[in-house]
């Protein structure tokens, strides 16, 4: 079965950091692009960040520029957002997702999703 | 990067159609056909519905179909059904810094 499990979201303080992971399975993992979508409570979907298949090309909405890392391991079958700077406006559940078609990115769709991970920033 | 236009809801009966749209500029939705939906029910994750305009995953039923008409992507649900009750949303390929950009949301509502 194709999978997609994250894990890594919590609490944090503005300012603080966090690391997200997604572990895939099912899939040969190195042959497709990842990323990573976020919504707000009660808000629509936000595209963050994705990684090409073989890691060499990474994009970032501008409002995480900066603040955010994509990378992944080949090796372990794995996905990470490192978030650091954290604010208040990051709150939101974080979906990781594969790209559609092997060799591609994620902008010709996402055709399998994790469950997501709930990231709260508050003091 | 400013998100694509949708409505904010959408409503029929069962065994109807209805028709979603999604406008964006020449610099996503108008220049590429790289237009995809998702259905996301309550809770849970998004779900691929079309890609590439107009193209279905498998197992994705063909009541859903995609279309294009200059900067206006669409998605037509034919033959509603009560499991179509959902929020949709529509994303495509931008020329921007940012690759991928998003639709606000439409809430389908099935009378």
């Amino acid at each position: 079965e194709v999978q997609l499990v994250e894990s890594g979201g919590g609490s944090v303080q503005p300012g603080g950091s966090l690391r997200l992971s997604c572990a895939a399975s099912g899939f040969t993992f190195s042959n497709y692009g990842l990323g990573w979508v976020r919504q707000a409570p009660g808000k629509g979907l936000e595209w963050v960040s994705s990684i090409r298949h073989s890691g060499g090309t990474t994009h970032y909405a501008d409002s995480v520029k900066g603040r955010f890392t994509i990378s992944r391991d080949n090796s372990e079958n794995t996905l990470y957002l490192q978030m650091s700077s954290l604010r208040a406006e990051d709150t939101a559940v974080y979906y990781c997702a594969k790209g559609n078609l092997p060799t591609g990115g994620t902008a010709r769709g996402m055709d399998v999703w994790g469950q997501g991970t709930t990231v709260t920033v508050s003091s | 990067q400013s998100a694509l236009t949708q409505p904010a809801s959408v409503s029929g009966s069962p065994g109807q159609s209805i028709t979603i749209s999604c406008t964006g500029t020449s610099s996503d939705v108008g220049g590429y056909n790289f237009v995809s939906w998702y259905q996301q029910h309550p809770g849970k994750a998004p779900k691929l519905m079309i890609y590439d305009v107009t193209n279905r995953p498998s197992g994705i039923s063909n009541r859903f179909s995609g279309s294009k008409s200059g900067n206006t992507a669409s998605l037509t649900i034919s033959g509603l059904q009560a499991e179509d009750e959902a929020d949709y949303y529509c994303s495509s390929y931008t020329s921007s810094s940012t690759p991928v950009v998003f639709g606000g949301g439409t809430k389908v509502t099935v009378l």
